[in-house]
């Protein structure tokens, strides 16, 4: 089975602060994926990357960066954190073969006070 | 535009009967594919069952099918003899072919359903 660890289940954060968002996958999938869910807005896309080292911005790129040095791993970080911020944030990947199902991890509820 | 459309915020249904939640989609394109996943209070989102747009037949994968109507297009999710464990949030998504594979998905806003005893 296809596993995608985040590193937190619960973060809570300052206003001001650089965040990091884990994610690693074991399955040597070529995509990978950070969205954010909030009640009433459904799962929207922050980035995704297709490949090391490379990324596209998704529906809600602003105030996130994302990090993929790795085939494995990739990183969200949140250069000053907002309380606007406050979500729970999923991270997934799939291969790039065709239209494949997305593995998502538990996610990380992300607090901004 | 693509778009996915849930009309549904909440059900309810009694253990061991069926249930179905609505999805309809809006795209242009002809290749496509449609996902149902399942997010229970844990928070984690579980793939259910894919249907792609060529399929000639319903996709099923134990108790859930999903009765695809393509000149409607809708990609209904059925859950037979539902469970307690069924309760949750369903979400149903579209995945274009052509679009860097399956890179952007468009997602429905979700149906939560409760399971009565």
């Amino acid at each position: 089975d296809v596993k995608v660890t985040q590193s937190s289940r619960y973060l809570v954060k300052r206003t001001g602060e650089k965040v990091f968002l884990e994610c690693v996958q074991d399955m040597d999938h070529e995509n990978m994926f950070w969205y954010r869910q909030d009640p009433g807005l459904g799962l929207r896309l922050i980035y995704f990357s297709y490949d090391v080292k490379m990324k596209e911005k998704g529906d809600i790129p602003e105030g996130y960066s994302v990090s993929r040095e790795k085939k494995e791993r990739f990183s969200l970080i949140l250069e000053s954190a907002s309380t606007n911020q406050t979500s729970m944030y999923l991270c997934a990947s799939s291969p790039e073969t065709g239209v494949s199902p997305l593995h998502f991890g538990n996610g990380t509820r992300l607090t901004v006070t | 535009a693509q778009k996915i459309t849930q009309t549904q915020p909440g059900m309810f249904v009694q253990e061991k009967e069926a249930v179905t939640l609505d999805c309809t989609y809006d795209t242009s394109d002809p290749s496509y594919g449609l996902f149902w996943y399942k997010q229970p209070s844990s928070g984690e989102m579980i793939f259910l069952i894919y249907q792609g747009s060529y399929d000639q037949q319903n996709a099923t994968e134990g108790r859930y099918s999903l009765n695809f109507q393509k000149a409607r297009k809708s990609a209904n999710l059925v859950i037979s003899a539902s469970q307690l464990g069924d309760s949750a949030m369903y979400f149903c998504a579209m995945g274009r072919y052509n679009a860097g594979n399956n890179r952007k998905l468009i997602w429905g806003l979700g149906t939560s359903l409760a399971v009565n005893p």
